[in-house]
């Protein structure tokens, strides 16, 4: 059974401060993201890692970046967190090539004030 | 790169009636499709998949349709229930990424 799991459900930090979310998943997956949700749009790809120390961008990379220094483990950091970065943040891994299901954490509800 | 548009945004269904969800997609390379269901405070999940080599595919109650050549794809939801409530999204993928649209708040009413 594969597990996706994120470092907290909830986290609340000030204007400027810097965030780290982990997620580590325990099936090997090569593939790990990064999302954000919000309503009315949807799940947006942050950023991306297919394999360990490989990044890429995808849709909304500004603001945040992301380490993968281990197979199993893939972090999203704010550098300086503002009020437009609360929402709720979900990692997902899945195996290389194409067509390959996406397996999703819990999710952090991430609010900056 | 691809653009994934979802309708409608919110669906309100009476038990045991269906309920259909419609994707269009712009990137003619795309190969797989699949949704997942959220429900609420959970993680969304995997429920059906199709790719691009096949029209339809069905799993008991639900059953998705797939018509290249227009690039739209739609989710069948036959018999409501009410723990069918959940949003729902499509994806359009042709390797490691997907896009995701906008989601579908589906409401089965008892």
């Amino acid at each position: 059974d594969v597990k996706v799991t994120q470092s907290s459900r909830y986290l609340v930090k000030r204007t400027g401060e810097k965030v780290f979310l982990e997620c580590v998943q325990d099936m090997d997956h090569e593939n790990m993201f990064w999302y954000r949700q919000d309503p009315g749009l949807g799940l947006r790809l942050i950023y991306f890692s297919y394999d360990v120390k490989m990044k890429e961008k995808g849709d909304i990379p500004e603001g945040y970046s992301v380490s993968r220094e281990k197979k199993e483990r893939f972090s999203l950091i704010l550098e300086s967190a503002s009020t437009n970065q609360t929402s709720m943040y979900l990692c997902a891994s899945s195996s290389a090539g194409s067509s390959y299901e996406q397996y999703f954490g819990p999710g952090t509800r991430l609010t900056v004030t | 790169g691809e653009n994934v548009e979802q309708h409608p945004s919110t669906l309100s269904v009476q038990e045991g009636d269906s309920a259909v969800i419609k994707c269009t997609y712009s990137d003619s390379a795309s190969n797989y499709f699949p949704w997942y269901k959220q429900e609420l405070g959970k993680r969304p999940q995997l429920i059906i998949d199709i790719r691009s080599n096949v029209g339809e595919k069905k799993d008991q109650r639900i059953a998705v349709t797939l018509n290249k050549t227009a690039k739209h794809f739609s989710l069948h939801i036959t018999e409501t229930q009410p723990e069918d409530s959940a949003v729902y999204f499509c994806a359009a993928s042709r390797g490691n990424q997907f896009y995701f649209g906008t989601g579908t708040s589906l409401t089965v009413i008892p």
